[in-house]
This record gives structure tokens, C-alpha cells and sequence, in this order.
């Protein structure tokens, strides 16, 4: 079994500032992990993954996760945010030696405040 | 290479009636996952296929609700006698047969059941 916690339902962040959502993952076997973003009345957009190469990842639009087994996180970071990153992330994992289910955190909404 | 197609976008259906939902996955996918997301929550999973196979539908009501993802043509979600609590958001994704890779996301289809 997999599931994803989402510790952070809603952050705000001054623009400029930087932007950090929260997500521990739990699974039987090794995950994959990934985030998506989903702009208002959009589909959703892969940010970055991992799948159990470099610890730290980067993604699109100066977004990085890093993956800490130990402490069974993937927080996503930014070092400064821009409006338009205002938006509903979403961590998920997969554990495909499992099954090829994606489990999706319940979302964080972020708005950037000018 | 388009990216997964869903249709129509938006659907109005009244009390009772049927609602067809329509994805095509990206060309050399052989997996579909189908997703609800109802008003300020995450995106919950119903249904993952495979060509002329399901695969795992723990997701799914257990009533009203099939999925198919036939050997030709698009996986069709069907929603029959719809009723108020339907109207959401239905994502659609699609993926290859490889591991580690991640999913791709539709547009979606949102319904309204009036």
C-alpha cells in the first residue's frame, strides 16, 4: 500500500519570498514520487520526479524536491516565488513494482501575495 | 505527439441521464487512469486500464460507474442515472508500459449534473 500526506492544505508566500510544500509518502516498496501543479481550471502539469536517482531533483520553473528516505519526505521548494506560481500542487507516489497506481496528496493551494 | 485527449471538456447532464467520457491516451500508451476531483479536493483515483483489461477499479463506485479502454479507439468512463454528487472534474492520464515514468494528464472533463 502507498499513500501521500499533504502537511500544508494552504500557504501563502509575499512574492519574491521562498515557497516551501510539505509532503511525506508512505510505501511498501521503493516509490517513485513526483509533483504536479494545477493552474485554475487546467489540467495538471508534472513539475519534476524522482525515481531513485539523485536525491535532490529539479524541475521546471526553479522548482527542486528533495527525497529523504530517512525522514520519508519529498518537499518541494522555491527560492523565490512569482505570481504566477500561484496555483494547487500536488505530491504522489508510485510504487510501480507494485502497482501503477498513482496516489495523490490531498493538495496544497498556494497563493503569492504581490 | 498530441498530448491525452479528453472530451468533451464540459458536460451538462440532467438527473437520471447518462454521461460519456471520453480519453485518448498519447500515442504509445498503453495505460489510462482515470481520476475524479470533486470541489476543493484532491484528485481521487477510480480506475486504472490497460488495453481490453481492467486492471484495478477499487476507485470506482460500485454502481453506475464502468470503464473500458478498448483494443481500438478511446478509454470511455460511463456514468449512468447520473446524480448531483457526480458533477466533478474527470481526469484522465496515460502512460507507457516502463518503469518509473511518470503520467500524463488531460484537460479533464467537468460535469455538471443539473
Amino acid at each position: 500500500a502507498q499513500s501521500v500526506t499533504q502537511l500544508d492544505s494552504h500557504v501563502s508566500v509575499s512574492e519574491g519570498t521562498p515557497v516551501l510544500l510539505r509532503c511525506n509518502y508512505s510505501s511498501s516498496y521503493s516509490p517513485s514520487l513526483f509533483w504536479y501543479v494545477q493552474h485554475p481550471n487546467k489540467g495538471l502539469q508534472l513539475l519534476l520526479k524522482y525515481t531513485s536517482a539523485a536525491t535532490l531533483v529539479k524541475g521546471i520553473n526553479g522548482f527542486e524536491a528533495e527525497f529523504k528516505k530517512s525522514e520519508t519526505s519529498f518537499h518541494l521548494t522555491k527560492p523565490s516565488a512569482h505570481m504566477s506560481d500561484a496555483a494547487e500542487y500536488f505530491c504522489v507516489v508510485s510504487a510501480r513494482v507494485q502497482d501503477y497506481k498513482l496516489s495523490f496528496g490531498a493538495g496544497t493551494t498556494v497563493t503569492v501575495r504581490a | 505527439n498530441a498530448g491525452v485527449m479528453q472530451n468533451p471538456r464540459h458536460l451538462v447532464r440532467r438527473r437520471g441521464q447518462e454521461a460519456r467520457l471520453r480519453c485518448s491516451p498519447m500515442k504509445g500508451h498503453s495505460h489510462v487512469y482515470w481520476y475524479r476531483q470533486l470541489p476543493e479536493e484532491g484528485l481521487k483515483f477510480m480506475v486504472y486500464l490497460q488495453k481490453e483489461n481492467i486492471i484495478d477499479e477499487s476507485g470506482m463506485p460500485k454502481e453506475r460507474f464502468s470503464a473500458e479502454f478498448p483494443k481500438e479507439g478511446p478509454s470511455i468512463l460511463r456514468i449512468q442515472q447520473v446524480v448531483r454528487g457526480d458533477s466533478a472534474a474527470y481526469f484522465c492520464a496515460s502512460s507507457p508500459p516502463n518503469e518509473n515514468t511518470e503520467a500524463f494528464f488531460g484537460q479533464g472533463t467537468r460535469l455538471t449534473v443539473v
